[in-house]
């Protein structure tokens, strides 16, 4: 089936440094979605991408919709202890409904 | 709070007893999703609503789990006989249906502990 790889599984920053996070598939979707969900919590929208190349911001976090549409960037800029979290990647076939497929997930660390 | 909610939050149970969790969706939303999340993954499709309908259902989705959604707002998952690798975090989400893109919206889950 589908399915959606993370890299890097983990990262430990410092206060202050940018961080770059990427999200491949094998298959093409016509949706990327970028999540944060915090411990115990569940998924919280970030950043949604409709069209191949686009690139969207949302406050110190970018993201991009791959040309080929089997893969998308976060950027998350001057990183603070708050962005702390596991982010997910997903990807939907369709832009009108389908499931949400997600990936495993990168896991962020900020050292204050 | 006009999220989606999920109760109850946590769920200690015996492996062979019966649980029931239940999703109240955003007011106006008539999708509505469920999604498991096992420790260290993302979350995976289990079902979906659309109004009172459930249009589709994962294979995951075993014989003991049902769903459903009388009303087409509240909507509840069971699941029966509980197995120990039931345990997970279990996942609703909602959305309203439009001919654009939808954004689907997450409850905080229900953690359900097997033991």
């Amino acid at each position: 089936g589908q399915q959606l790889n993370q890299s890097p599984q983990s990262m430990f920053i410092q206060e202050g440094e940018d961080v770059s996070m990427n999200c491949t598939s094998s298959s093409i979707f016509n949706t990327w979605l970028w999540y944060k969900q915090d411990p115990g919590e569940g998924p919280v929208l970030l950043i949604a991408l409709y069209k191949a190349g686009e690139l969207t911001s949302n406050g110190r976090l970018t993201a991009q919709f791959g040309i080929t549409r089997k893969d998308s960037f976060l950027n998350i800029s001057a990183s603070i202890p708050s962005d702390v979290g596991i982010y997910f990647c997903a990807g939907q076939r369709y832009t009108s409904y389908d499931k949400v497929i997600f990936g495993p997930g990168t896991s962020l660390s900020v050292i204050p | 709070d006009t999220g989606v909610s999920q109760d109850p939050r946590h769920k200690i149970t015996k492996r062979g007893q019966n649980v029931t969790f239940r999703c109240d969706p955003i007011s106006e939303h008539n999708r509505l999703y469920w999604y498991r999340q096992t420790l260290g993954q993302g979350p995976e499709f289990l079902t979906y609503f659309q109004n009172e309908a459930q249009l589709e259902k994962s294979r995951l989705l075993s014989d003991r789990f049902s769903a459903e959604r009388p009303k087409g707002s509240f909507s509840t998952l069971e699941i029966q006989r509980t197995e120990q690798g039931d345990s997970a975090m279990y996942l609703c989400a909602s959305s309203l249906a439009s001919l654009g893109a939808e954004t689907q919206y997450f409850g905080p889950g229900t953690r359900l502990l097997v033991l």
